[in-house]
């Protein structure tokens, strides 16, 4: 079956460009989550949805990111303005139930921003 | 203090070789434990959970020490194909607990 898939794939942007990341997690699955993973680094966790509820957006670096996921399938992670510093492979990542659980990861959007 | 420290090698190790690494956690209070794995600019994915009795699969085993606050990855007759980087990820209890990996273990099998 289809798994999680993201796009684009690559998104380079000038700095103060605002961009939108679009998830599209595995059917069914009710955690969504998004990280950003820096070269050499592991994936920094950014927020948490249940369904359509945004449980958790401790790990949002800034009030430039936004992410929702209004009908608890496709998600979108916007950043206004963006940042030098904003680039970085954005993950998504979705599992079956609430809680601890095996996450499945789309590819990821690499984002660069000149 | 990071959350969860790795050692980020690189571990060059010869084929066949056992090869070991711990992932060390700040939080006692860290109820969830797993491994990914994640080859060079690919996403992660799940290699196993870590159980508190420890668990093997095939030629993974893997373990937890909660007084010591750390877990283990074990990978016995090492594959060229076991090349990677290895991510732990710990996390809380509940369905809203921050989900926290590690920067990753380096790992490269040579012929």
């Amino acid at each position: 079956g289809a798994g999680v898939s993201q796009s684009p794939r690559y998104k380079v942007a000038k700095r103060g460009q605002d961009v939108a990341l679009r998830c599209d997690p595995i059917s069914g699955h009710v955690s969504l989550f998004w990280y950003q993973q820096a070269l050499g680094q592991g994936p920094e966790f950014l927020t948490y949805f249940q369904n359509e509820a945004q449980l958790d957006k401790s790990g949002l670096p800034s009030d430039r990111f936004f992410a929702e996921r209004p009908e608890g399938s496709v998600s979108t992670l916007k950043i206004q303005r963006t940042q030098q510093e904003d680039s970085a492979v954005y993950l998504c990542a979705s599992s079956l139930r609430e809680g601890p659980d095996t996450q499945y990861f789309g590819p990821g959007t690499r984002l660069t921003v000149l | 203090r990071k959350e969860v420290e790795q050692d980020p090698g690189p571990f060059n190790v010869p084929e066949g070789a056992t090869v070991a690494f711990n992932c060390t956690y700040s939080n006692s209070a860290s109820q969830s434990f797993f491994w990914y794995r994640q080859d060079c600019r690919k996403e992660p994915k799940l290699l196993m959970s870590v159980y508190s009795s420890g668990n093997e699969d095939g030629r993974f085993t893997a373990q937890l020490n909660r007084a010591s606050q750390y877990i283990s990855l074990l990978i016995r007759d090492s594959k060229l194909s076991d090349s990677a980087t290895y991510l732990c990820v710990v996390t809380g209890y509940s369905s809203a607990s921050k989900i926290i990996f590690g920067s990753g273990t380096r790992l490269s099998i040579r012929p």
